[in-house]
């Protein structure tokens, strides 16, 4: 099994909608959440960062962590045609002053004029 | 504040030829790491270097090293190439925040 799984879609919804992606991970001693967006041809760029359980608001992006289900959510409301892109969860372990990430492999998004 | 940068953006080698990728992180951080990424695998961690001292390896063969200045400029090299590692090779250097984590946009790693 591995440590972060997420559903690789592809997704496409239509302008307008809310987006639901969603990642679960095994190992509960992570203790940082992220959400990255990565357009083609391009470095991943971070969207959303927390490191509690519960829901995190910036714009028309919502981060949702379940410590307890091991289970983490990204909700896009209003979905544009610019959110096109694949998502990527990370989650970090930091310990002995090392830091790492670890990812999901990524949901393709592409939102329909 | 200029961004993470990474040379060469394009790679062509054959198998059993070796490779080196630069990283410059963005000014003032100190930790830099390296991620292989393709379409199967994912994102996956290869190292990660601080303070010119490798902190943190990934499960990869040892192939795959690399290296940091003291400018905190970074290299990775792989020797021996193989087919399987044609790749995204992304770089990310990090602040003292841990959302201070910033990737550049990639060596494309074509391997013949």
């Amino acid at each position: 099994q591995k440590e972060v799984e997420q559903d690789p879609g592809p997704l496409s919804v239509p302008e307008g909608a809310i987006v639901s992606l969603n990642c679960t991970y095994s190992n509960s001693a992570f203790q940082y959440f992220m959400w990255y967006r990565q357009y083609s041809r391009k470095g991943p760029e971070l969207l959303m960062y927390t490191y509690s359980s519960g829901n995190k608001e910036d714009g028309r992006f919502t981060a949702q962590v379940d410590k307890s289900s091991k289970y983490i959510s990204l909700f896009i409301r209003d979905s544009q045609p610019s959110d096109s892109a694949t998502y990527l969860c990370a989650i970090a372990y930091s310990g002995a002053g090392s830091y790492q990430l670890t990812f999901g492999k990524g949901t393709k998004l592409s939102v329909i004029p | 504040k200029a961004g993470v940068t990474q040379t060469p953006r394009y790679l062509i080698k054959t198998r059993g030829q070796q490779v080196t990728l630069s990283c410059s992180p963005i000014s003032g951080h100190r930790s830099v790491s390296w991620y292989q990424q393709t379409p199967g695998q994912g994102l996956q961690f290869l190292f990660e270097y601080f303070s010119e001292t490798q902190r943190n390896k990934g499960n990869f063969p040892g192939r795959f090293s690399g290296r940091q200045f003291s400018n905190s400029r970074s290299e990775m090299n792989v020797s021996t190439l193989e087919l399987g590692d044609s790749a995204l090779y992304l770089c990310s250097s990090r602040g003292s925040s841990y959302n201070e984590q910033f990737f550049g946009p990639g060596t494309r790693l074509t391997v013949l």
